[in-house]
């Protein structure tokens, strides 16, 4: 069975500071990898997508990276800032398969301290 | 453009009765997947539809959960006799099916069962 897993499952930082959030899967025949942000109540932001033919993906103060042979993704935030308070999900797509489903990790609730 | 919507954004119904919540994709997307969040069970797919093709069911808890897309646009996921552990948020995503097939999401829809 696959499954995705995010540590830590909660995390609290300064305002400025950079971190990193973990995302680790079982799937040796990974598709892509999506990284999504989900603020309380509201439905998913895509914001990064890692083909599996790629290392990494950047989008502004974001940075994400994909090794597939340890089993892991890792988003990268620079500069925290409060609107950065979110809950961070990982989602795998399987290579191979009819359906194009994402196997959803856990989550990160961040907070971004003023 | 106009991304993908749900309705309505919050339901409440007394558990034993039938609720329809209804997703329209992305124009020009020919592939969409429903998925639940639940507080216990994080995010799970649901069934998956992909232009004419047969449906996914695999995800759908019990035969109580159907879900129909007509034309190739909208789709309908019913709940029928609903139970209280129905509860959750229910997502409804669109992508392209070539490409990354990066999936965009709606905001939702909040199933409350009494």
């Amino acid at each position: 069975k696959q499954e995705v897993t995010q540590i830590p499952a909660a995390l609290s930082v300064p305002e400025g500071e950079n971190l990193v959030l973990n995302c680790s899967f079982t799937d040796s025949a990974i598709y892509n990898l999506q990284w999504f942000r989900q603020d309380p109540g509201k439905g998913l932001t895509s914001l990064l997508l890692i083909q599996s033919s790629q290392r990494e993906q950047t989008s502004g103060r974001l940075n994400a990276s994909l090794d597939k042979s340890s089993g892991r993704s890792t988003l990268y935030i620079a500069a925290s800032q409060p609107g950065d308070s979110a809950t961070y999900l990982c989602a795998e797509m399987n290579y191979g398969g009819a359906t194009n489903k994402l196997i959803f990790g856990t989550g990160t609730l961040l907070a971004v301290q003023p | 453009g106009a991304g993908v919507s749900q309705s309505p954004s919050n339901k409440v119904t007394e558990k034993g009765k039938d609720v329809e919540l209804r997703c329209d994709p992305i124009s020009g997307h020919t592939a969409l997947y429903w998925y639940r969040q639940s507080l216990g069970q994080g995010l799970e797919f649901l069934i998956y539809f992909q232009g004419n093709s047969a449906p996914d069911k695999s995800g759908l808890p019990s035969d109580r959960f159907s879900a129909e897309r007509t034309g190739g646009s909208v789709s309908t996921l019913t709940i029928q006799r609903t139970q209280q552990e129905d509860s959750a948020v229910y997502l409804c995503a669109s992508s392209p099916i070539q490409g990354s097939h990066e999936q965009y999401f709606g905001p939702g829809t909040r199933l409350t069962v009494t």
